[in-house]
């Protein structure tokens, strides 16, 4: 079965730094292209970040930044978010999701998503 | 960066009924459109890609049309479990961008 895992949210301070991580099983992970996308409480989703299959190409939105950067250990099926001076505006869920393949870039798995909260 | 809007922001319709969601870039994106539904407390799931393939596992009761900037979602016959918040997606430029979403309601 295809599935991603999101793990390492939680409650951090602002200016406070946390990362997340995505775990990749049933595909051939380094194949895919990956992506972050935040929802913030009751509000839409937002793009936040995608890396090539082989992570030589990165992308950001631009309210980010610099701040996100986003990796991947193709050797452990794993995607990962860094996130540092953290803001209130980033409280989110925070999802990880698999490109469906090609030249698109829709997302046809996505994980159940990870509680991000920055509050003091 | 392309902005998606959607509308109507809220649809109320009657189970069994035909519902009609529209979404428009503000510049041309091709085909290179998504839609996806949301249910409260779950992750989005892929309806349709590249503006009219339907993903897999996905009823043939959605359907996508439109290309360049004007798109459609369609659902010809409304059931109980597609009542939720459905959104576009552009993918013809960086960044991605996402509409604000239509809510499906009942009737």
């Amino acid at each position: 079965e295809v599935q991603l895992l999101e793990s390492g949210g939680g409650l951090v301070q602002p200016g406070g730094s946390l990362r997340l991580s995505c775990a990749a099983s049933g595909f051939t992970f380094s194949t895919y292209a990956m992506t972050w996308v935040r929802q913030a409480p009751g509000k839409g989703l937002e793009w936040v970040s995608s890396i090539s299959g082989g992570a030589s190409t990165t992308y950001y939105a631009d309210s980010l930044k610099g701040r996100f950067t986003i990796s991947r250990d193709n050797s452990k099926n794993t995607l990962y978010l860094q996130m540092n001076s953290l803001r209130a505006e980033d409280t989110a869920v925070y999802y990880c999701a698999k490109h469906t393949g090609g030249y698109s870039r829709a997302f046809d798995i996505w994980g159940q998503g990870t509680m991000v909260t920055v509050s003091s | 960066e392309i902005v998606m809007t959607q509308s109507p922001a809220t649809l109320s319709v009657s189970p069994g009924e035909r519902a009609t969601l529209s979404c428009r870039a503000s510049q041309s994106v091709s085909n290179n459109l998504a839609w996806y539904q949301q249910k409260p407390g779950q992750a989005p799931r892929l309806l349709i890609y590249d503006a009219s393939t339907r993903a897999t596992g996905i009823p043939a009761r959605f359907s996508g049309s439109g290309s360049g900037t004007e798109f459609t979602l369609t659902i010809s016959s409304l059931q109980s479990e597609d009542f939720a918040v459905y959104y576009c997606q552009q993918y013809n430029n960086w960044p991605l961008t996402f509409g604000g979403g239509t809510k499906v309601e009942i009737k």
